[in-house]
């Protein structure tokens, strides 16, 4: 089945350390994106990308990075630059950027906690 | 920049019966896509139903259908013949229509729950 993986479920970062939260899918879409869900305020877009080898900033990129060395991988890094990483973080993709209105698929999600 | 507000944190239906969830957004554009997503304890991310702005008839999908006023930028979503699956936290969410990168924006969601 085609889908969106990602992965720990659940992450727990110490003070001043980096974490690299995983997301694959096998969908064949170009786009990928990351957002960040906190309690009462909806998902906020950390980081776009509409293929390999480029990405965009999201609203809240500060403290965060990001790669597509891949079609199928957009990893997300939490650096020690976030100084509030506890949320739960979404991956998701689309078609081509979500050209004519494909909606966006989204993973599981990973809880982050600091220790 | 485009903005989504859902004004109810909370809502309520005992099953069987009927809701309706709201949404307003704010955009200067005229092509546009809007979507309701359900969100579960599991905290998956559903697609529930899409609007594209440019077509003047509400969609439906199923027990779920929408009410797109797009002169009052409004577009709520209707539960018919509510079933205790359909508790969730349901986000509206809005994306421009042309590629700039498919970002969508979302409003901060309403939780429904559902009496048996």
């Amino acid at each position: 089945d085609g889908g969106i993986t990602q992965s720990p479920k659940y992450l727990f970062r110490k003070e001043g350390q980096n974490v690299t939260l995983s997301c694959e899918q096998n969908l064949n879409h170009d786009a990928m994106y990351w957002y960040r869900q906190d309690p009462g305020q909806g998902l906020r877009l950390i980081y776009y990308s509409q293929i390999v080898n480029d990405f965009q900033k999201g609203d809240i990129a500060e403290g965060y990075s990001v790669s597509r060395e891949k079609k199928e991988s957009f990893p997300l890094t939490v650096t020690s630059a976030q100084k509030n990483p506890t949320a739960f973080y979404l991956c998701a993709s689309s078609i081509i950027g979500g050209l004519l209105g494909q909606p966006q698929h989204f993973g599981d999600g990973t809880r982050l906690s600091i220790l | 920049a485009q903005t989504v507000t859902q004004s109810q944190p909370e809502m309520s239906v005992q099953e069987a019966e009927t809701v309706t969830l709201s949404c307003t957004y704010d955009t200067s554009e005229s092509d546009y896509y809007l979507f309701w997503y359900k969100q579960p304890p599991s905290r998956q991310m559903i697609l529930v139903i899409r609007q594209e702005a440019y077509k003047q008839q509400n969609a439906t999908e199923n027990r779920f259908s929408v009410n797109f006023q797009k002169a009052a930028k409004s577009f709520s979503l209707k539960i018919s013949d509510s079933q205790l699956g359909d508790a969730a936290m349901y986000f509206c969410a809005y994306r421009r229509g042309n590629n700039q990168g498919g970002k969508l924006i979302f409003g901060q969601g309403t939780e429904l729950s559902v009496k048996p």
